[in-house]
């Protein structure tokens, strides 16, 4: 069955540095997320992608994040300069273009910044 | 903002007996509303969704009621099973002709006891 892969499944980072998580998502989805959750907090929207820009973004992607699909399998998501408040659990998903709406998420990359 | 809220932070049932999970929320413009179910270390696994046109729908031991005038789901499992055992968590989506984000609860852990 396809799914959603990330990497790496646990980064550390140094407050200030830039980190890139990746996504590999479902093959024939054309819409790709990134969620993340803060430990002991709900799960939360960041940003949705489609067709090559985004579609929305939440008020916490701010303009340290970025996201790209540089090539036909991987997304990204670049935070350029974390903060402490960033770690968190990073969550890619996908679905297909049509309904039904059902995302399909990844395992999630730990992040932790110290 | 908690526009879908789970207001059960456990639950815990025996083998064979049924699980109630209830979820409630304020948006009106939510349309449609999923059940993801999350292992520890895991991403979120879809489980079961419904329209907002629909007041309830079924798959296997899993079935989720829609009340749409006091802006209230439930999923109800039957029966439990030891490997149920997780945390579950309750999305909603408004249609925006595109994005679709979840808006997720903040999860309900349940506990099925041999």
């Amino acid at each position: 069955e396809p799914e959603v892969t990330q990497t790496p499944s646990h980064q550390v980072t140094q407050m200030g540095q830039e980190v890139i998580l990746r996504c590999v998502p479902i093959s024939n989805h054309l819409y790709f997320y990134w969620y993340r959750q803060i430990l002991g907090q709900k799960v939360e929207f960041l940003v949705s992608f489609y067709n090559n820009e985004i579609s929305e973004k939440s008020e916490i992607f701010d303009d340290q994040f970025s996201v790209e699909r540089p090539d036909g399998s991987n997304f990204t998501l670049k935070i350029r300069s974390t903060k402490l408040e960033d770690s968190a659990m990073y969550f890619c998903a996908s679905r297909p273009d049509r309904g039904p709406y059902e995302q399909y998420f990844g395992p999630g990359t730990r992040l932790t910044v110290t | 903002d908690q526009q879908v809220k789970q207001n059960s932070p456990s639950l815990s049932v025996q083998e064979g007996r049924i699980s109630i999970l209830n979820c409630d929320y304020t948006n009106s413009m939510f349309d449609y509303f999923l059940w993801y179910k999350k292992y520890p270390a895991e991403g979120p696994t879809f489980l079961i969704s419904i329209s907002s046109i629909k007041d309830k729908n079924e798959d296997g031991r899993f079935t989720v009621f829609l009340n749409k005038s006091a802006k209230h789901l439930s999923l109800h499992i039957v029966p439990s099973q030891p490997g149920d055992s997780a945390v579950y968590f309750c999305a909603a989506s408004p249609y925006q002709g595109g994005s679709e984000k979840l808006v997720f609860g903040k999860g309900t852990k349940l506990t099925v006891n041999p």
